[in-house]
């Protein structure tokens, strides 16, 4: 099946810093890719819609300017958490439309 | 509006028994419904996936059914084993949206299996 990455696989940050997160699809193009955040042992809630070449679509509920997305080509999407906080400690996992979606392996953020 | 609703919570069956997940979907406009498995730690993974135009597809111990009239469809596993532990996830959206805001896939909220040796 189609693969994609993503980095780091766990962060731990200072409260007040930025952490960014890398999700690329490595042997297919994406237009499309999503960013979920997964609480433990819970669903997958979708945060925003990547699409290359214009804005991001946030989910409602989503702070835009707290989950910094781009999507500057069709192999990459980042999300940055900014100014990070303790409760933004989660699992945010990345994932691209092929279709059907295909998962990145997930990054553990800690904020201390 | 819960688009797509998945029973059981949880499940538990031995070993060799056949551990059937359920899901509803809202929107007849979907037209692909896969199904992923998701280990501790790690993103979820493809498992198999389903077009509405056919009622049952299998894949190895993996097999889905579908009814479309009742907007329902249900994912099986034969000859359960303790590997298959595991949370499972149903998904419904249409794999091609002429629309942007179409294009995202909507998910159950997980099924934690544990087969018992």
């Amino acid at each position: 099946g189609a693969v994609v990455s993503q980095h780091p696989s766990r962060v731990i940050c200072k409260s007040g810093t930025s952490v960014k997160i890398e999700c690329r699809s490595l042997d297919f193009q994406a237009t499309t890719m999503f960013w979920y955040r997964q609480f433990p042992k819970q669903s997958l809630m979708l945060m925003a819609t990547s699409n290359e070449g214009s804005k991001a679509t946030y989910e409602q509920g989503v702070e835009k300017d707290k989950f910094l997305i781009n999507h500057a080509s069709l192999t990459l999407s980042t999300l940055t958490v900014t100014s990070a906080h303790p409760e933004d400690s989660s699992f945010y996992i990345c994932s691209a439309k092929r279709p059907p979606q295909y998962f990145g392996p997930g990054t553990r953020l800690l904020v201390l | 509006q819960q688009q797509v609703k998945q029973s059981p919570q949880s499940l538990i069956v031995q070993k060799g028994g056949i551990p059937i997940i359920n899901c509803a979907y809202e929107n007849t406009a979907f037209d692909y419904f896969p199904w992923y498995q998701q280990f501790p730690g790690k993103g979820p993974a493809l498992l198999i996936a389903i077009r509405p135009d056919v009622s049952e597809k299998k894949e190895g111990r993996f097999t889905i059914s579908f009814n479309k009239s009742a907007k329902q469809f249900s994912l099986h596993i034969m000859d359960s084993q303790p590997g298959d532990s595991a949370t499972y996830f149903c998904a419904a959206g249409q794999a091609y949206a002429r629309r942007k805001d179409f294009n995202k896939f909507y998910f159950g909220s997980g099924t934690k299996l544990n087969v018992k040796p």
